[in-house]
């Protein structure tokens, strides 16, 4: 079990299909992030959200679309994704502005696009 | 930007010594961490160096030289359980931690 909640586990939606990632943290951390890894290949950084602000946005296309409601969720908006889409998707917090705090990850959604 | 790399698969014998290693080129120096991910679950922190040396937590060790822009992580009396995908990541500017190509160790009786 870890500190960091993803929901759902698995999720199968057509490329037409509008769903959304959801992250919970207890832990105070005021960094959150959204990665995406592929198979046998490390996460590559998709947003950072510091004190609740997007601050990195690593050059993402628009259907993906994160949210931070408050300082403990982090959602990620998914609509009209392509097949190439398919990938595990991680989040993670940390204490926010101290680049030595390690970041907590979460289990995962493992999406796939029909 | 930031440079990282590591070998892609190594394989040990339960009860051995292995070092993995991971060479990166950074701009700016904030520190190198290393990560565990066993396949499907979550990366989990392993370790954390910034001043040279070597940092030992029980079997699990890592060492680094700024100068050699290298770091190891040496696992010690390995366990079928240490078979996982292990990963140097160097943190950047605002809390951006960039992961190097991860090493898949297997361990072998």
């Amino acid at each position: 079990d870890t500190e960091v909640t993803q929901t759902p586990k698995h999720l199968v939606m057509g490329m037409t299909n509008k769903k959304s990632l959801k992250c919970e943290q207890h832990m105070g951390h005021r960094a959150m992030y959204w990665y995406k890894q592929k198979a046998k290949k490390p996460p590559e950084l998709m947003f950072v959200y510091s004190y609740e602000k997007l601050s990195i946005n690593e050059s993402v296309p628009s259907r993906f679309s994160p949210e931070c409601p408050n300082s403990s969720l982090l959602n990620l908006h998914l609509h009209a994704l392509q097949p190439e889409d398919s990938a595990l998707y991680l989040c993670a917090s940390s204490q926010a502005g101290n680049s030595n705090q390690p970041q907590h990850f979460g289990d995962g959604t493992r999406l796939s696009i029909l | 930007g930031q440079n990282i790399d590591q070998p892609t698969e190594m394989t040990a014998t339960e009860g051995a010594i292995v070092q993995i290693n991971c060479t990166y080129q950074t701009s700016g120096f904030n520190g190198l961490f290393w990560y565990q991910q066993h396949a499907g679950e979550a990366p989990t922190f392993l370790s954390y160096n910034v001043l040279d040396g070597l940092e030992e937590k029980g079997r699990f060790s890592s060492f680094l030289s700024r100068s050699k822009g290298y770091s190891y992580l040496l696992l010690k009396e390995l366990q079928m359980k240490d078979s996982a995908s292990y990963l140097c990541a160097a943190p950047g500017g605002g809390n951006k931690l960039t992961f190097g190509t991860g090493t898949q160790l297997k361990v072998e009786l």
